[in-house]
């Protein structure tokens, strides 16, 4: 099983700004992804991360509010720009094993925006 | 259509009995994959348990059982001798194959059940 490092955990940020999430993988994985979580709801994937490509977005999520960087196999991040009390919600990572039985995440990191 | 259905908002259980969490399933492919997760209150998502749509004996691992019907498209996620540590969000979620590579499609997730475990 793949072990996921993220960080920061948690982070307070103010509106306006923006914060990188990132996401560090002990053993090299094809595909990260990465989900957003709003208070009290189910995960949300924003987009799929392969390297060597450009990340692939689900509907309702842009480029421009959440880049995303996967610069090698064990490495991605994930921009929150712009932010706004709206974003406020737990982001995740997220890597497929080998097996198609495998995903593993990473901590989570929660954002608050004030 | 809802693709992962978890009708239970909420459960409760008392310690050392189990519970059964419910999981029903939409998806025409043949090949898919179930997954369940634990969620504590800190936020994580810790992999519990996984079913294929082609295993023939029901998943299990240590008090975590999967009780699967193909044919009534359900994932119950069993849990035996519930333990106060249990308390949290579960959710269930699948996989199914994309094109023509076979490569896995992302996951999609139910809605989660919250488990609460008393005394």
């Amino acid at each position: 099983s793949a072990v996921i490092s993220q960080k920061p955990s948690r982070d307070i940020c103010q509106r306006g700004t923006s914060l990188t999430i990132q996401c560090q993988v002990d053993s090299q994985v094809t595909m990260m992804f990465w989900y957003r979580q709003q208070p009290g709801q189910s995960l949300t994937l924003i987009a799929t991360a392969n390297q060597g490509s450009e990340a692939t977005y689900e509907s309702g999520f842009v480029i421009d509010k959440f880049p995303i960087s996967r610069p090698n196999l064990t490495f991605s991040t994930l921009t929150v720009s712009n932010m706004s009390p709206e974003d406020s919600s737990i982001y995740l990572c997220s890597a497929e094993g080998e097996g198609f039985s495998e995903a593993f995440f990473g901590q989570g990191t929660r954002l608050t925006v004030v | 259509a809802q693709k992962i259905t978890q009708t239970q908002p909420g459960m409760f259980v008392q310690e050392k009995e189990a519970v059964t969490l419910d999981c029903t399933y939409d998806t025409s492919d043949p090949s898919y994959g179930l997954f369940w997760y634990k969620q504590p209150s800190s936020g994580e998502m810790i992999f519990l348990i996984y079913q294929g749509s082609y295993d023939q004996q029901n998943a299990t691992e240590g008090r975590y059982s999967l009780n699967f019907q193909k044919a009534r498209k359900s994932a119950n996620l069993v849990i035996s001798a519930s333990q106060l540590g249990d308390s949290a969000m579960y959710f269930c979620a699948m996989r199914e194959y994309v094109g023509d590579t076979g490569t896995a499609s992302k996951l999609t997730f139910g809605t989660g059940t919250r488990l609460q475990v008393t005394l």
